[in-house]
């Protein structure tokens, strides 16, 4: 059962242009996400988070956005570069539990 | 930031050897560290909640006997495979984040670890 789902496996963007990266989630206990970019062969890098009691975080080029009657969020990269081509996870936790249901990942490829 | 050490980045080895994987918090202290392994073109699974202190936490599915999590200290985790076979042959990848009142810190991840079995 996959908890965490990010249905579009790969993206393709114009340097310049916005990037969304969407993620769905089932289990309404979740009540924290984040946003991990990951480099073949090396470990995820931290991103951003939202709390679930918030609906948009940002921090700088990224923007975080959650909706929760939808259990839906986003992650938005305004404007895109070449050095953000990478794969994206989203991951959720729920408070007193520190562990992440991570999603499949969405690969993320900016063309100059 | 926080940064998590993981070493060693590669090993390659024959079947029936055990590797131990170590995970280090090098500026911050974690009372637990998560395992996770990750097959080609799949999601990060976690395998195990490491407690320092205490025995770790396993997800169903994981074989306690066969991945053997160690958490001596507040800085450091080791993951041993025992008797490793070519099916255990992964990228491994370690977590932690600092111990805080907060109640969510974001996980820091270290670099992870190919693991290749012949």
């Amino acid at each position: 059962d996959q908890q965490v789902k990010q249905n579009s496996p790969s993206l393709s963007v114009q340097e310049g242009r916005i990037s969304i990266l969407n993620c769905d989630y089932t289990n309404s206990m979740f009540d924290y996400f984040l946003w991990y970019k990951k480099y073949p062969a090396e470990g995820p890098t931290f991103l951003i988070s939202i709390s679930s009691i918030k609906d948009k975080n940002e921090d700088g080029r990224f923007t975080v956005f959650l909706n929760k009657s939808a259990k839906h969020l986003s992650l938005h990269i305004v404007p895109s570069q070449p050095g953000d081509s990478a794969v994206y996870f989203c991951a959720a936790s729920y408070t007193g539990f520190q562990k992440l249901v991570f999603g499949t990942g969405t690969r993320l490829l900016v063309s100059p | 930031g926080a940064v998590v050490s993981q070493h060693p980045s590669r090993v390659i080895c024959k079947s029936g050897t055990s590797v131990k994987i170590e995970c280090r918090s090098l500026d911050f202290q974690a009372t637990t560290m998560f395992w996770y392994r990750q097959f080609p073109k799949q999601s990060l699974m976690l395998m195990a909640t490491s407690n320092e202190g205490s025995k770790a936490t396993y997800e169903q599915g994981v074989e306690k006997d066969k991945f053997l999590i160690n958490h001596a200290s507040l800085t450091l985790s080791t993951l041993t495979v025992t008797s490793a076979h070519p099916e255990d042959s992964s990228f491994y990848i370690c977590s932690a984040s600092p111990r805080s009142r907060a109640s969510n810190q974001p996980q820091h991840f270290g670099d992870g670890t190919r693991l290749s079995i012949l």
